[in-house]
Order: structure tokens, then C-alpha cells, then sequence
């Protein structure tokens, strides 16, 4: 079975610019998650979606938007970029299970550098 | 709001040693889980093993165990006879149910031949 799969895996952009990163679930996952890890440090929660619903969103500003479709792959987009943006960007997918996601599995991540 | 301290920022083991990393974290919430996070310079993240708080026994997966002391709300990993391919940077997370990954700021574990 096909693990979490993001696209693409580089992105090279300019300050200003807006960028959309995309991710795959595994099959019969049916919540993505979307964290930030800057060199060094741990990841960051963005964002949560379960059945193309925002069930959470971090500390993250306006700039960032997430969304999840009916096949529950989802984008997360991120406009008027700025150097501290430059970072790995995670997708996780889990089953959602009663009460809470549990298990969450991390695709490769994109590589975002921004200049 | 929870937090994961891991207060080893690199650590090194010879091959075929035991090595532990250690984790200890803040909350008020007796129900969680507990989470090792295994991401090589690869990058891509693996579940390392987990521990849900309400289990007293402490979690073990082949070479990989846990020890999990819930009223010092420690979370240490123990990884015994250490191989080449366990380089990498090991987080340790909290997970409360119904809201998101908390993670520590890793450790970075070199295994030496």
C-alpha cells in the first residue's frame, strides 16, 4: 500500500509569491494534517481537516489556508510569502478515530525555500 | 497548553550499545498518548512506537522500549543493540485526543561503527 505522498517535493519561490503544496492520504485515511518544521526544530501544527472540515488550525497567520476534497487529498496554500516561511512542510494522515486522531503518519514533506 | 521537552540535543552510541533518550512533557489531562518519531536524514518521519497513557505497561516494538512514568510525566525511548540505520532525529510527541501532534525539538542520535 501506498504511504502519504506530497508534491512537489522543491520549491524554490520569491518573497511575495503564493505557493500551493498537495498531499495524498493514505488509502482509508480520511484526516490530513499539515505541519511547518523549520531546520532544527520539531514540527508545527497548521492545520487539520477530517471529511473536508477544519477540525484545528495552529498559530499561523491569515496567509495560510488549507482544504480538503472528497477524495480527502488537500492542498495547503500560503500566500505573500515571506523568507521565514522557508521550511519543511509536513502532511500527516490518520484514521480519526472516536474521540480524536490517533496514529499519524508523515508523508516525505516539500522542501519550501523562499528567497 | 502542553509541552515536550527533550533536553538532549545530540547524543552518540556505538554499535550494538543501548542507548536512552530522554522526554518528559507538561499537561493536566490524565487520558493521552505518547509518541517516538523516528526522521532520518531522509526526512520522512516514522512512527517510532506509542504509549497510551491509560496502559501501564510500557510499550515495546522489537529493539525499541518506553519507559513511561506517568506521575514524573517522563517518556523516555530505549533503543538496544543500536544499528548504522538508527541515525537519525528522534522527536518525541504528545497527543491529546482531539487535538494535534505536540512535538519535542528532537534529538539527534548518531550510531558509530
Amino acid at each position: 500500500d501506498a504511504g502519504v505522498t506530497q508534491s512537489p517535493t522543491h520549491l524554490i519561490k520569491t518573497r511575495g509569491q503564493h505557493v500551493t503544496l498537495r498531499c495524498s492520504p493514505i488509502s482509508g485515511h480520511k484526516s490530513v494534517s499539515w505541519y511547518q518544521q523549520v531546520l532544527g526544530q520539531g514540527p508545527q501544527f497548521i492545520f487539520q481537516y477530517y471529511e473536508k472540515e477544519e477540525r484545528g488550525r495552529g498559530n499561523f497567520p491569515d496567509r495560510f489556508s488549507a482544504r480538503q476534497f472528497p477524495n480527502y487529498s488537500s492542498e495547503l496554500n500560503v500566500n505573500a510569502l515571506l523568507l521565514g516561511d522557508s521550511a519543511l512542510y509536513l502532511c500527516a494522515s490518520s484514521l480519526y478515530r472516536r474521540g480524536g486522531n490517533y496514529e499519524q503518519y508523515f508523508g516525505p514533506g516539500t522542501r519550501l525555500t523562499v528567497t | 497548553a502542553q509541552t515536550v521537552t527533550q533536553s538532549q540535543p545530540e547524543m552518540s552510541v556505538q554499535e550494538a550499545e543501548t542507548v536512552t533518550l530522554s522526554c518528559t512533557y507538561d499537561t493536566s489531562e490524565n487520558n493521552y498518548y505518547l509518541f517516538w518519531y523516528k526522521q532520518p536524514p531522509s526526512r520522512q518521519m516514522i512512527l517510532v512506537i506509542r504509549q497510551e497513557a491509560y496502559k501501564q505497561q510500557n510499550a515495546t516494538e522489537n529493539r525499541f522500549s518506553v519507559n513511561f512514568q506517568k506521575a514524573a510525566k517522563s517518556f523516555s525511548l530505549k533503543i538496544s543493540d543500536s544499528q548504522l540505520g538508527d541515525t537519525a532525529m528522534y522527536f518525541c510527541a504528545f497527543m491529546k485526543a482531539g487535538t494535534p501532534l505536540v512535538f519535542g525539538k528532537g534529538t539527534r542520535l548518531s550510531v558509530i561503527a
